[in-house]
């Protein structure tokens, strides 16, 4: 079982569609909770931190479930700029090994 | 300009032949790290520094030596590298490491392709 699963997708949606992203991970003992996103084999970027009270960034939410070990991010009113793969990241204990799930692809389509 | 500076951005080469990838970051970061991104795979950690002279193993390490004699370079030295090298690297750094907060955003190079025939 890989430590952080992702559903590789891809997601197809249309402009103005909400759209949610589930990752689970495996080790209980991670402490850090990211979502990056990704453009075409580019560098991958910072979304957004994901915190235990979960939090918001204009039309990005993100959620962390420490019981069921599962990290969301449900994105609103999606536009054309958001078609990307999300990648979601965990750091363990120390918060220096850092492990990526294999993303998920996004399409929002006019 | 707040940056990751990777180099080649591109490189083919043959297998057995040492390679030397380059990472300068400009921040100040005390912690850097090197990816390689495989389809399907996503980005796997190959080794990852804490500061000058301190590296440890990711997940990926075999093939791979890493040096941090200063704080703004992280080289990636394939020594004798095989075609399942071939791969997408990237080098990233962060002020830290550690319980999310904004000072743990990781920057990411540009990337290097690297193909091992």
């Amino acid at each position: 079982r890989k430590e952080v699963e992702q559903d590789p997708g891809p997601f197809n949606v249309p402009e103005g569609a909400t759209v949610a992203f589930n990752c689970t991970y495996s080790n209980s003992a991670s402490q850090s909770f990211f979502w990056y996103r990704q453009d075409c084999r580019k560098e991958p970027k910072l979304l957004m931190s994901v915190y235990s009270s979960g939090n918001e960034d204009g039309r990005f939410t993100a959620q962390l479930n420490r019981a069921s070990q599962y990290i969301s991010l449900l994105i609103r009113d999606s536009k054309l700029s958001d078609s990307a793969t999300y990648l979601c990241v965990v750091q363990g204990t120390g918060g220096f090994k850092t492990i990526f799930g294999a993303g998920t692809r996004l399409f929002v389509k006019a | 300009e707040a940056q990751v500076t990777q180099n080649p951005r591109y490189l083919i080469t043959v297998t057995g032949k040492k390679l030397t990838v380059t990472c300068s970051q400009n921040m100040n970061h005390e912690y850097m790290s090197w990816y390689r991104q495989d389809p399907g795979l996503g980005l796997r950690q190959i080794y990852y520094s804490m500061n000058v002279e301190v590296t440890d193993k990711g997940d990926v390490p075999e093939g791979y030596k890493v040096s941090r004699k200063e704080k703004r370079n992280f080289p990636l030295i394939l020594e004798s590298p095989s075609p399942n090298q071939t791969s997408l690297y990237f080098c990233a750094s962060s002020f830290r490491a550690g319980p999310a907060r904004m000072d743990t955003e990781a920057f990411f190079g540009q990337g290097t392709r690297l193909t091992v025939v």
